[in-house]
């Protein structure tokens, strides 16, 4: 069964580092997200990307992210200059959105960052 | 801006025992309701959902109740395995306006032999 990987499972950072979290999602989808969860909180959404650009992102997504779909299957995030708040798990999901309407996103097994 | 709620943090039952999962929101926008199990560092694993056309979905043991009046959805597991011991978020999406999900805090399911 396809699923969505993510590399690296762990990434380990000193503040002011920038880091790349990488994506594979499944292949024939369309839509692409990045979710975090910082420890003991809720998922929360960060970004979504469609058509090789953001068609959304939130309040968190600030100057230090990017998105990028460098080739046909690979979707990174990077945080240019991390600091201590940005230590979390960061899930990718993708979709690709059914005739029916259905419209389940399924989800990578995370990258847990962690920035000191 | 906690727009979709899940008001128990936890919830204990007993094996074979149905389990009943809340979740409120408060956006009328939302149209498409999703439940995620999730276990510690693993990512979130789609379990059902349920469009805002219907009240009422069902795989398996799963079935998503929607009352859209009440902005009220609710997941039912019967009967309860111990293997059902997870995080349950309950998700909510506008589909017309590019799907995010929004995430309640999720409930712990502790289903005990």
């Amino acid at each position: 069964e396809p699923e969505v990987t993510q590399t690296p499972s762990h990434q380990v950072t000193q503040m002011g580092q920038e880091v790349i979290l990488r994506c594979v999602p499944i292949s024939n989808h369309l839509y692409f997200y990045w979710y975090r969860q910082i420890l003991g909180q809720k998922v929360e959404f960060l970004v979504s990307f469609y058509n090789n650009e953001i068609s959304e992102k939130s309040e968190i997504f600030d100057d230090q992210f990017s998105v990028e779909r460098p080739d046909g299957s690979n979707f990174t995030l990077k945080i240019r200059s991390t600091k201590l708040e940005d230590s979390a798990m960061y899930f990718c999901a993708s979709i690709r959105p059914q005739g029916t309407g259905a419209y389940e996103q399924y989800f990578g097994p995370g990258t847990r960052l962690t920035v000191t | 801006d906690q727009q979709v709620k899940q008001n128990s943090p936890s919830l204990s039952v007993q094996e074979g025992r149905i389990s009943i999962l809340n979740c409120d929101y408060t956006n009328s926008m939302f149209d498409y309701f999703l439940w995620y199990k999730k276990y510690p560092a693993e990512g979130p694993t789609f379990l059902i959902s349920i469009s805002s056309i219907k009240d009422k979905n069902e795989d398996g043991r799963f079935t998503v109740f929607l009352n859209k009046s009440a902005k009220h959805l609710s997941l039912h597991i019967v009967p309860s395995q111990p293997g059902d011991s997870a995080v349950y978020f309950c998700a909510a999406s506008a589909r017309n306006q590019g799907g995010k999900l929004i995430f309640g805090q999720g409930t712990e399911l502790s289903v005990k032999p």
